[in-house]
């Protein structure tokens, strides 16, 4: 499977606790997105990376979240001393833009759903 | 700020053709998309529109895009069951892909 993957699909864990996902882009992809669904919605832009380097944060983005992307290839998204509102499917997206930027397609995993107790 | 708006519910039958409908606020948008999630999976682009256009056909989708009225649509035709689903209208005004989504419109196919 050449697709974006994430890992793991599911996360239940206790107020308080420190959690980690893993975005695998697709190969060669050089921009990597995270955003956040939560039921009933549509998702919303958390933060993004072009290459190593990230180059825009949402204000949904506290303190206590913080993504790495250190070799340009996968990513890891951490949340630490998690909150029942951080509840939401967790997404992670890849493409492959030139100079331009222009028609960017995004490419979706199936994404980790986080349940905060 | 940006916002996208679509209705929540439509209900077809098999055969028919179905027409999910989405406005938008920035003017300044660049390309519209159209994305189908099903239960438990990502969302999968189905297809966009540049600003420049007004219709875009692809097979069984229809992208009709009234930029003077912010409005977007998207018609399959001849709707299968395999087309229930969750679709996304999404909105990109800059040079990124910070899309901004509308809460998804669950279309209901029944036989």
């Amino acid at each position: 499977d050449t697709g974006v993957s994430q890992d793991p699909r599911h996360k239940i864990t206790k107020r308080g606790q420190n959690v980690t996902f893993r975005c695998d882009p697709i190969s060669e992809h050089n921009r990597l997105y995270w955003y956040r669904q939560t039921l009933g919605q549509g998702p919303e832009f958390l933060t993004y990376f072009q290459n190593e380097a990230q180059l825009e944060k949402s204000r949904l983005l506290s303190d206590r979240f913080s993504a790495e992307r250190p070799k340009g290839s996968f990513s890891t998204l951490e949340i630490q001393r998690t909150e029942q509102g951080d509840s939401a499917m967790y997404l992670c997206a890849s493409s492959l833009v030139g100079l331009s930027g222009r028609n960017e397609k995004l490419f979706f995993g199936s994404g980790t759903q986080l349940s905060v107790l | 700020g940006e916002d996208v708006e679509q209705s929540l519910f439509l209900s077809v039958r098999e055969g028919d053709s179905s027409v999910i409908n989405c406005t938008y606020t920035d003017s300044s948008s660049t390309y519209l998309y159209w994305y189908k999630q099903e239960p438990g999976a990502g969302l999968q682009l189905l297809t966009y529109i540049f600003s420049n256009m007004d219709m875009k056909q692809d097979q069984r989708l229809t992208v009709l895009l009234n930029k003077k009225d912010k409005h977007l649509s998207l018609r399959i035709a001849d709707t299968q069951t395999g087309d229930s689903a969750i679709y996304f209208c999404a909105e990109r005004g800059g040079n990124t892909g910070k899309l901004i989504f509308g809460q998804g419109t669950t279309l209901q196919v029944k036989p």
